[in-house]
């Protein structure tokens, strides 16, 4: 069974800084996605960006980059320029080519320091 | 506003009740999810909808737990004989069909349920 595991409950950063949030997933499969999910609070989950397992570029989204290592099973997420409004929880996400649904790690909360 | 909506948002409800939520997903997606979300933990999927056909249920989802979608439009999750274990947020999401597995579900608010 596919797992997705972060082991950070909780990060703060300070307004301005740059934080890394981790995340480290189990499968077999070869094909395959992950993503980072941000949970912000009282407010619907929306995505913030998305990596495909065939690719060896690291995905990024203006502030938001990843650190793909598919040999480690690892898929971290830096957040360059922390803003107030980036404090949420961030939950690290895999889902399988073609599959529907989504496996979640447990969330990592981060805090925002002004 | 043309997200995703849930209905109601919240609901406290004694041991023993039926309860059921409602979702209005994105009105051209055409698949939607359900997902349960305990205090402190990512949340955990339920089941899956194309269009009005139940593709895929969790071991979640014991027999009390049954969710429709009838004509392919909104769904309801329904729970029988609510259990304290059930309190959670119950989310629900929706995708376009040729999203695939490529995972942008769009997440509606959630429905807090609180079994006392």
């Amino acid at each position: 069974a596919q797992t997705v595991t972060q082991s950070q409950p909780e990060m703060s950063v300070q307004e301005a800084e740059t934080v890394t949030l981790s995340c480290t997933y189990d499968t077999s499969e070869s094909d395959y996605y992950l993503f980072w999910y941000k949970q912000p609070p009282s407010r619907q989950m929306i995505l913030v960006i998305r990596q495909e397992a065939y690719k060896q570029q690291n995905a990024t989204e203006n502030r938001f980059s990843v650190n793909f290592q598919k040999a480690a099973k690892s898929f971290s997420l830096k957040i360059s320029d922390s803003q107030l409004g980036d404090a949420a929880m961030y939950f690290c996400a895999y889902s399988v080519q073609g599959a529907q649904k989504l496996v979640f790690g447990q969330g990592t909360r981060l805090t925002i320091n002004p | 506003d043309t997200g995703v909506s849930q209905d109601p948002r919240h609901k406290i409800t004694k041991r023993g009740q039926n309860v059921t939520f409602r979702c209005d997903p994105i009105s051209e997606h055409n698949r939607l999810y359900w997902y349960r979300q305990t205090l402190g933990q990512g949340p955990e999927f339920l089941t899956y909808f194309q269009n009005e056909a139940q593709l895929e249920k969790s071991r979640l989802l014991s027999d009390r737990f049954s969710a429709e979608r009838p004509k392919g439009s909104f769904s309801t999750l329904e729970i029988q004989r609510t259990e304290q274990g059930d309190s959670a947020m119950y989310l629900c999401a929706s995708s376009p069909f040729n999203s695939g597995g490529s995972g942008e579900l769009f997440f509606g608010e959630g429905s807090r349920l609180t079994v006392l």
